[in-house]
């Protein structure tokens, strides 16, 4: 069975800080995806990351990045500068590749204090 | 490019009742899934359907099941509805091979 761990429930910084989100999840299949999704206030889930399992290349998209660790099981997100409009509950989701059936993190609330 | 569409937003209905949801995906979309999020159990994997034929199913009892029409639209219905299925009901839309999902901004259901 899969599942996807986030032990971080509630995060405060202030404005500007860097924040690390973590993730680590657990499947036995070898390939899958690895999602990152934002959930705003309004309540939609906000696409933001999807990384191959056979893919450990890290990314770099503005402010955000990730670091894919498949040693570790770990799939971490780090907002740089962080901003008021970051304030969202966060979620981490695991896929087998092709499926379309997502299995959630219990996400982490981040809270940007201005 | 419109999003996906769920209506309504909102619902309140009373115990045992009965409630059917509808999620109209982007255009070009043939997947719809549906997840419920609750704060107790977070987000769960309801059902997936795929050109009209459910593809996969979540650990969810018979009273949930769902459709989908030729113009990929989608509805969920509950039967003999109990308090505990209050929650937040998602749709996801998308092309249908795991890579990207759309999520709709989802309809309340309140129990009473």
């Amino acid at each position: 069975a899969q599942k996807v761990t986030q032990a971080q429930t509630e995060i405060s910084v202030v404005e500007k800080e860097d924040v690390t989100l973590d993730c680590v999840y657990e499947t036995r299949d070898t390939t899958y995806y690895l999602f990152w999704y934002k959930q705003p206030p309004s309540g939609e889930l906000v696409f933001l990351i999807r990384r191959n399992s056979f893919d450990e290349q890290n990314e770099i998209s503005g402010r955000y990045s990730w670091n894919f660790q498949k040693s570790t099981s770990s799939f971490n997100f780090t907002i740089t500068a962080s901003q008021v409009v970051d304030s969202a509950v966060y979620f981490c989701a695991l896929s087998d590749f092709g499926n379309e059936k997502l299995t959630f993190g219990t996400g982490t609330r981040l809270t940007i204090i201005p | 490019k419109a999003g996906v569409t769920q209506t309504p937003r909102y619902l309140i209905k009373t115990r045992g009742q009965q409630v059917t949801l509808s999620c109209s995906p982007i255009s070009g979309h043939r997947s719809v899934s549906w997840y419920q999020q609750t704060p107790g159990q977070g987000l769960q994997f309801l059902f997936e359907y795929f050109s009209e034929t459910q593809r996969n199913k979540g650990n969810f009892p018979g009273r949930f099941s769902g459709r989908q029409f030729s113009n990929s639209r989608s509805e969920m219905n509950v039967s003999t509805l109990e308090l505990g299925d209050s929650a937040l009901y998602l749709c996801a839309s998308s092309l249908g091979d795991g890579r990207k999902a759309f999520f709709g901004q989802g309809t309340r259901l309140t129990v009473v």
